[in-house]
């Protein structure tokens, strides 16, 4: 129980395209998702905390406008990358939580964002 | 050249060694611990966790111990296998639901 699953693992775009990335909890209701960004050989940096049916709270120094979070549903969550820039080229991994979990977080399998 | 920061710190054990990971948490009230275990090119997968109301948890061939007086993390991996090898992060929750994560440690194992 408790997987997540992102959609794609694996993209490649042109700068100034924008990419949208998804994720899901297969087996269960997700009140709160996660989206962290990783760069290579550093630790995972939260983005933003996506809740069910209200706007996604932003980290300081994240900006909303470039990364869009929608969490439509209690089992799907999505981050669009837009105007997607070489500079947004990173690891980006989503997680989700359940209400009966003790603030435990279950992690996607992550998604490799290329900008070309 | 090198830069501070971009290389994880490395512990190289040989298979059957006992493994120890040390991590320094930032906020003295965090109340919940994980442990992660990743894979390259993967997500983070769950070892064990612990609340603040512990100093010790044993998990299979994992041990977690506490130091909430000087605000210290340790994972302990027994009997250390070839599929050990990994990077393994702490993670403290510092309410509000979030997580903050360590700098993570790079483990290699040698057959």
């Amino acid at each position: 129980g408790a997987v997540v699953s992102q959609h794609p693992s694996r993209v490649i775009c042109k700068s100034g395209t924008s990419v949208k990335i998804e994720c899901r909890s297969l087996d269960f209701q997700a009140t709160t998702m996660f989206w962290y960004r990783q760069f290579p050989k550093k630790s995972l940096m939260l983005m933003a905390t996506s809740n069910e049916g209200s706007k996604a709270t932003y980290e300081q120094g994240v900006e909303k406008d470039k990364f869009l979070i929608n969490h439509a549903s209690l089992t799907l969550s999505t981050l669009t990358v837009t105007s997607a820039h070489p500079e947004d080229s990173s690891f980006y991994i989503c997680s989700a939580m359940t209400p009966s979990s003790y603030n435990e977080q279950f992690f996607g399998p992550g998604t490799r964002l290329t900008v070309l | 050249g090198e830069s501070v920061g971009l290389h994880l710190p490395t512990l190289s054990v040989q298979e059957g060694d006992n493994s120890i990971i040390n991590c320094a948490y930032s906020n003295s009230a965090s109340d919940y611990f994980i442990w992660y275990k990743q894979e390259s090119g993967k997500g983070p997968q769950f070892i064990i966790d612990i609340r603040s109301n512990m100093d010790k948890r044993q998990g299979q061939r994992v041990t977690v111990l506490l130091n909430k007086t000087v605000k210290h993390l340790s994972l302990q991996i027994a009997a250390t296998q070839p599929g050990d090898s990994a990077v393994y992060f702490c993670a403290e929750n510092t309410g509000f639901q979030k997580l903050v994560f360590g700098t993570g440690t790079r483990l290699l194992v040698s057959p």
